[in-house]
């Protein structure tokens, strides 16, 4: 049973433009929510994160908004450049484990 | 700083053998993690380990073991290999504490013939 749900694999995006990438939860015990970026044959690497208690964390170009009633997380990138080009991972975590739950990931293409 | 680092980086083995996967944490990080990636099932939890004990484990095999020593490397284990066995294998680390953030080496992968 997929706990984390990123229901869209791919998406292209315009140099400078913003890039928007979505991620559905179902469980509502989860505390805390990290995405990650990956390159092929390299493991993932730690963007940003944020906790239960909060709806918005900012880090440059990167922003996560977490929507608790609708068990919703996003990732901002603006602006988008080409070497933000990877595959983006939504990931969930309990303050009871640290196991992380991880979404299928959403390929992002910035393209020139 | 070193980042997390997993030997070997390509391993072949063939049906029914066992396999022994390594890593090191970043330094001063005491929880290691285990992860599986595979086409079909994408990136699930294996173990963890801090302070030489399995504190949570997934839904795998008991094929699939691992331990870690005193000074926070760790070691998986595959025993009787399976076709379905080949994937990325990743290793996380952790600082205890406040800190959730886990930090992913490169990955061993791992292809059973």
């Amino acid at each position: 049973d997929q706990q984390v749900k990123q229901n869209s694999p791919s998406l292209s995006v315009q140099e400078g433009r913003i890039s928007i990438l979505n991620c559905d939860y179902t469980n509502s015990m989860f505390d805390y929510f990290l995405w990650y970026k990956k390159y092929p044959a390299e493991g993932p690497t730690f963007l940003i994160s944020i906790s239960s208690i909060k709806d918005k964390n900012e880090d440059g170009r990167f922003t996560v908004f977490l929507n608790k009633s609708a068990k919703h997380l996003s990732l901002h990138i603006v602006p988008s450049q080409p070497g933000d080009s990877a595959v983006y991972f939504c990931a969930t975590q309990t303050n009871s484990g640290y196991a992380l739950n991880f979404g299928k990931g959403t390929s992002l293409l910035v393209t020139p | 700083k070193a980042g997390v680092t997993q030997t070997p980086r390509y391993l072949i083995k063939t049906r029914g053998q066992q396999v022994t996967l390594s890593c090191s944490p970043i330094s001063g990080h005491r929880s290691v993690s285990w992860y599986q990636q595979t086409p079909g099932q994408g990136l699930q939890f294996l173990f963890e380990y801090f302070s030489e004990t399995q504190r949570n484990k997934g839904n795998f095999p008991g094929r699939f073991s691992g331990r870690q020593f005193s000074n926070s490397r760790s070691e998986m284990n595959v025993s009787t290999l399976e076709l379905g066995d080949s994937a990325l294998y990743l290793c996380a680390s952790r600082k205890l504490g406040t800190s959730y953030e886990q930090y992913f080496g490169p990955g061993t992968r791992l292809t059973v013939t």
